[in-house]
Parts: structure tokens; C-alpha cells; sequence
């Protein structure tokens, strides 16, 4: 398997503009996170999906933000509008959702956001 | 409070000696436990998890669990230059909420 996989690596854009990260989980993996990092912050959940479905989407910052999940083997962030505060690294991860809350969340490799 | 908190460093250990990394987290009801390892530009990787009080030992790597005293911690043994990094803990509340929490993280260096 491929991994997790993520498009795209880097994004620059102008604040105002809409942005949309996506995700390709691994095959069979039934749950996706969106995670955001930063220096100050570290990594923060964003939303997390269980079976395509949004099951805790505390953590997105504000209205700004939204996630999808239409199918389970593909899952889109966007930021309309973008503000510089933004400018990040968002991560996507997946697990099987089995094994008792034991399994591992295997990371993609990232986009890194940037605002100007 | 934080529900995960860690050291931020940054951590330097001579080559070969212990590197001691530590993870307190605030909800009681936190039933698994994860060390995850991020070298600088790239994501996570798992290196071990924990669910029981005691050790668990992995090669080079011991993750230890006080759930008493809400603490998680990560030896390192022999360490080596590959092993600076930045190390997470991560902190998932109870078995079928699959929601994992992360520390901020501490930057550990060894030195040659």
C-alpha cells in the first residue's frame, strides 16, 4: 500500500482565497483524522471520521473551515476564506479502527499551508 | 490545563547515554498511549504504545505507565545521533472513541 497520501505537498496563496487539501487514506482503514501543526501549538486535531462519518469536529477552528469525507478512500479540508493565521502544516491520518483502540494512525506526509 | 502535556525542550543527551522523555495528561479515564517520533520536516511515525501500569520494552525503547499519577514516560537507551527527533505523546481517552490527542512535543538532540 501507498500509504497515506496527500495533495498537495505545498500551497502558497493570497489571503481570501479558497483552499483544499485532500487525503487518500489507506485501503480498508475506516477512520481519518485532519490534524493542523504549528510551532506555538503543536499538533491539534482537527475532525476526525469514523466510517466517512464526521464523528468530532471540535477542534476546526472556526466556520471558515470544513471537511468532507464523500467516500472512504478519499476526504478534502477546505479554508474559504484563507487568513494568514492559517499558514500550516496540516496533516491527514488514518487507522483500521480495530484492535481496541491499540491500533496506530499512519500519517501522510503533509501539506504545508502558507498565507501571504 | 492541557490534556497532553510535554516538555518542550529542547532535550541534549551525550551519545550512548539515556535519553528520558516525559508526558503527564489530564483526563483520568485516558486508556491507551502512544510515543510517536517526527524528524524535522517530515510526519509522525508510531515507535511504541502502552495501555497497562508498568514497562513495555521495545529494543532500545522502554515506554513506562503511571496511570496513578497520570504519567506516561519514554527511555531511550544507547542513544544515538539518529535518534534526535522530535518525540510526541499521544493520548487516546477510551477504547472505541478513536479520538488520539497529542502533546506539543520535546525536541530531543543527541550529541555526538
Amino acid at each position: 500500500d501507498a500509504g497515506v497520501i496527500q495533495s498537495p505537498r505545498h500551497e502558497v496563496t493570497e489571503m481570501g482565497q479558497e483552499v483544499t487539501l485532500r487525503c487518500k487514506p489507506i485501503s480498508g482503514h475506516n477512520s481519518l483524522f485532519w490534524y493542523r501543526q504549528t510551532m506555538m501549538r503543536g499538533l491539534e486535531l482537527l475532525i476526525y471520521f469514523n466510517n466517512n462519518v464526521p464523528i468530532d469536529d471540535s477542534g476546526m477552528p472556526e466556520d471558515r473551515f470544513s471537511a468532507k469525507m464523500p467516500n472512504a478512500s478519499f476526504s478534502t479540508l477546505k479554508i474559504q476564506p484563507s487568513e494568514p493565521r492559517d499558514s500550516a502544516v496540516y496533516f491527514c491520518a488514518s487507522h483500521s479502527g480495530t484492535g481496541g483502540g491499540l491500533t496506530e494512525a499512519f500519517f501522510g506526509q503533509g501539506t504545508r499551508l502558507t498565507v501571504v | 490545563q492541557k490534556e497532553v502535556e510535554q516538555n518542550s525542550g529542547p532535550l541534549s543527551v551525550p551519545e550512548g547515554a539515556i535519553a528520558s522523555l516525559n508526558c503527564t495528561y489530564s483526563d483520568r479515564g485516558s486508556q491507551s498511549f502512544f510515543w510517536y517520533r517526527q524528524y524535522s520536516g517530515k510526519s509522525p511515525e508510531l515507535i511504541m504504545f502502552i495501555y497497562s501500569n508498568g514497562d513495555k520494552e521495545d529494543g532500545r525503547f522502554t515506554a513506562q505507565l503511571n496511570k496513578a499519577s497520570q504519567y506516561v514516560s519514554l527511555l531511550i537507551r544507547d542513544s544515538q545521533p539518529s535518534d534526535s527527533a522530535t518525540y510526541l505523546c499521544a493520548v487516546r481517552v477510551r477504547f472505541g472513541n478513536e479520538k488520539l490527542t497529542f502533546g506539543t512535543g520535546t525536541r530531543l538532540t543527541i550529541i555526538p
